[in-house]
């Protein structure tokens, strides 16, 4: 059972704004960083973002995140189609002495 | 660019050692920096993280599984392994290998592979 919190669903029109949340508590987003991961069906996940809001290289800069207190959240704006995925947020927790993964969010295209 | 595939048996039988191996390739496993990974997804669910080992062999695992996981490296053949014994059909998965910024993200992965647990 994930510590880490997120809506199973999310949906938007193409060139929508869609924010996914994540949350968490003291132990893991309060004292860490979140990263982020896009699993497009049937792959691999993959690193989206990463210490709260850096992009790796090649990751359009339409994929945001941000963090406030013991909350994340990863903003796609100007939805695309290729953006229908699996999204995930991760966090090491201090208390469970562990690297945590969220529940998971599906973004689904209209 | 590091690049990782994992490799082994697809099918596992009940209370038997699940093993697999994640060749490294693009980078050496010696260079340090990295924690090498295994991370686990259930069908149709989310991601677990299995644990990890360094270079020098410094491993470290899920609470959860570590009473039944062993994570090795190889640093001449530039690979790393796992092993989780006991396995019962809950153990069912892919299987993930990555590489770890210590504690904090898993930046290259391989392509998975699935274990199935079943007689």
């Amino acid at each position: 059972q994930s510590v880490l919190t997120q809506p199973p669903s999310a949906s938007g029109t193409p060139g929508q704004r869609v924010t996914i949340s994540c949350s968490g508590s003291s132990s893991n987003i309060g004292s860490n960083t979140v990263n982020w991961y896009q699993q497009l069906p049937g792959t691999a996940p993959k690193l989206l973002i990463y210490s709260n809001n850096q992009r790796p290289s090649g990751v359009p800069d339409r994929f945001s995140g941000s963090k406030s207190g013991t909350s994340a959240s990863l903003a796609i704006s100007g939805l695309q189609s290729e953006d229908e995925a699996d999204y995930y947020c991760a966090a090491w927790d201090d208390s469970l002495i562990s690297y945590v993964f969220g529940t998971g969010t599906k973004v689904t295209v209209l | 660019q590091v690049q990782l595939q994992e490799s082994g048996p697809g099918l596992v039988k009940p209370s038997q050692t699940l093993s697999l191996t994640c060749t490294v390739s693009g980078g050496s496993i010696s260079s340090g920096g990295y924690y090498w990974s295994w991370i686990r997804q259930h069908p149709g669910k989310g991601l677990e993280w299995i644990g990890y080992i360094y270079y020098s062999g410094s491993t470290y695992y899920n609470p959860s599984l570590k009473s039944r996981v062993t994570i090795s490296v190889d640093t001449s053949k530039n690979q790393f392994s796992l092993k989780l014994s006991s396995v019962t059909a809950a153990d069912t998965a892919v299987y993930y290998c990555a590489t770890m910024v210590p504690n904090d993200y898993f930046d290259y992965w391989g392509q998975g592979t699935l274990v199935t647990v079943s007689s």
